[in-house]
């Protein structure tokens, strides 16, 4: 079945490290894909997206690279701040399951001054 | 941007008990709603889809005599987990969409039975 698998956490960082959050898929379609983060005590938000190979999704520095020939969507940022400590969440959508995502596991990161 | 309220965000209840939790969106009218639950250490994972004013669909492998889930309006999902148990301890979170089908989510709740 369709499945996502990301690295685990924690990952604590210094501020101004370059992070990097591997995550990989499995499907039977051509899935569009997500990165959602979470702050403490609030939702999950819609960080970036891709919907198919090779689109580069981006925000608010973060980056993810839709790569089909490897199967993966991982998340980078360059230069991460404390603000940035959240859990991350990959997800995926088939195209025909609207609203219906598959998620990872989440990652815990910490970034410390 | 929308948001959806969860509430509670924390409960703690004895072996047996039923727990209600309450998906409010505030300022959109949610069409759908998707519940979702994730164990420690494991994927958050779909437990089912409510359209409102119609029945639940549920995902395969998920009780829904035990996780009821009532849509009865445009901004109100919730999930009742009947006679909850230990093994019923979970993180539980729900979105919601709009006709435009962005989703939107709650903050989760942590159940832990004991």
């Amino acid at each position: 079945g369709d499945s996502v698998t990301q690295m685990e956490g924690p990952v604590t960082l210094s501020e101004e490290a370059f992070l990097t959050i591997n995550c990989t898929y499995t499907a039977t379609g051509y899935p569009s894909l997500f990165w959602y983060v979470q702050y403490p005590g609030e939702g999950l938000q819609l960080l970036l997206k891709a919907t198919k190979a090779d689109d580069k999704g981006s925000n608010k520095g973060f980056e993810a690279t839709y790569r089909k020939e490897t199967t993966s969507f991982h998340l980078e940022k360059g230069s991460v701040q404390v603000s940035d400590s959240a859990v991350y969440f990959c997800a995926l959508k088939l195209t025909d399951s609207w609203g219906k995502l598959q998620f990872g596991a989440g990652t815990q990161v910490v970034v410390t001054p | 941007g929308a948001v959806v309220s969860q509430h509670p965000s924390r409960v703690i209840c004895k072996s047996g008990t039923s727990v209600k939790i309450e998906c409010r969106s505030l300022d959109f009218q949610a069409t759908t709603m998707f519940w979702y639950r994730q164990f420690p250490k494991q994927s958050l994972m779909l437990m089912a889809t409510s359209n409102e004013g119609s029945k639940a669909t549920y995902e395969q492998g998920v009780e829904k005599d035990k996780f009821l889930i009532n849509h009865a309006s445009l901004t109100l999902s919730t999930l009742t987990v009947t006679s909850a148990h230990p093994e019923d301890s979970s993180f539980y979170i729900c979105s919601a969409s709009g006709t435009d089908e962005k989703l939107f989510f709650g903050s989760g709740t942590q159940l832990s039975v004991l």
